[in-house]
């Protein structure tokens, strides 16, 4: 069964903390991407990266940093959380030819609370 | 810029048949997608158009008309299951830009 998982489905963090937020897939995935999703907002494109070590800003890359040291892995780096960064952070990946399919696999998404 | 235009609630009762509609205005369009998702569940892949027409997939069904910047997701016989959020989404050379969302209630 393929799978996307996200290492935190809730977390509450504290104004100024750093936060990492991992996602692994097992498909061999080349494209893998974060979004952030808020009421009345859908889903909003953070950072996607198409190869190892390789990032592109989605729309809303402030205040956001992303790592992909290995090709399973994909992290989201708040550098020092504000309380508007509070949000479902979902993660995803797909196969490069993905604009033939349309197809994202997503996490189960990671709740952050920011105090 | 890319926007998504979608209702952002419809309701319908068990057995009908409803249309999210989605108008868009993007650049480097290469389809249109749509997907489910459940309350506090991930969003999970329906349905992909291509091309102009008609997309079957059991009780769901996609349509695209690129001339007119619109597409459609039609679901049949209604159950209550079918209750979630609805996204279409444009699909781009190698990122998707999602709509805001639809939420269908399904009555009994």
């Amino acid at each position: 069964d393929v799978k996307v998982t996200q290492s935190s489905r809730y977390l509450v963090k504290r104004t100024g903390e750093k936060v990492f937020l991992e996602c692994v897939q097992d498909m061999d995935h080349e494209n893998m991407f974060w979004y952030r999703q808020d009421p009345g907002l859908g889903l909003r494109l953070i950072y996607f990266s198409y190869d190892v070590k390789m990032k592109e800003k989605g729309d809303i890359p402030e205040g956001y940093s992303v790592s992909r040291e290995k090709k399973e892995r994909f992290s989201l780096i708040l550098e020092s959380a504000s309380t508007n960064q509070t949000s479902m952070y979902l993660c995803a990946s797909s196969h490069t030819d993905s604009s033939n399919t349309g197809e994202l696999f997503f996490g189960e998404g990671s709740r952050l609370t920011v105090l | 810029g890319q926007s998504l235009e979608q209702p952002s609630e419809v309701t319908a009762g068990e057995g009908a048949i409803v249309q999210i509609n989605c108008t868009y205005q993007t650049s480097g369009f290469y389809g249109l997608s749509w997907y489910q998702q459940h309350d506090g569940g991930a969003p999970t892949f329906l349905s992909y158009n291509a091309l102009d027409g008609l997309e079957e997939t059991g009780r769901f069904s996609s349509f695209l008309s690129r001339s007119d910047s619109y597409g459609y997701l039609l679901l049949q016989e209604l159950q209550m299951k079918d209750s979630a959020s609805y996204f279409c989404a444009s699909t781009g050379y190698s990122t998707l830009t999602f709509g805001k969302g639809t939420m269908l209630l399904v009555s009994p």
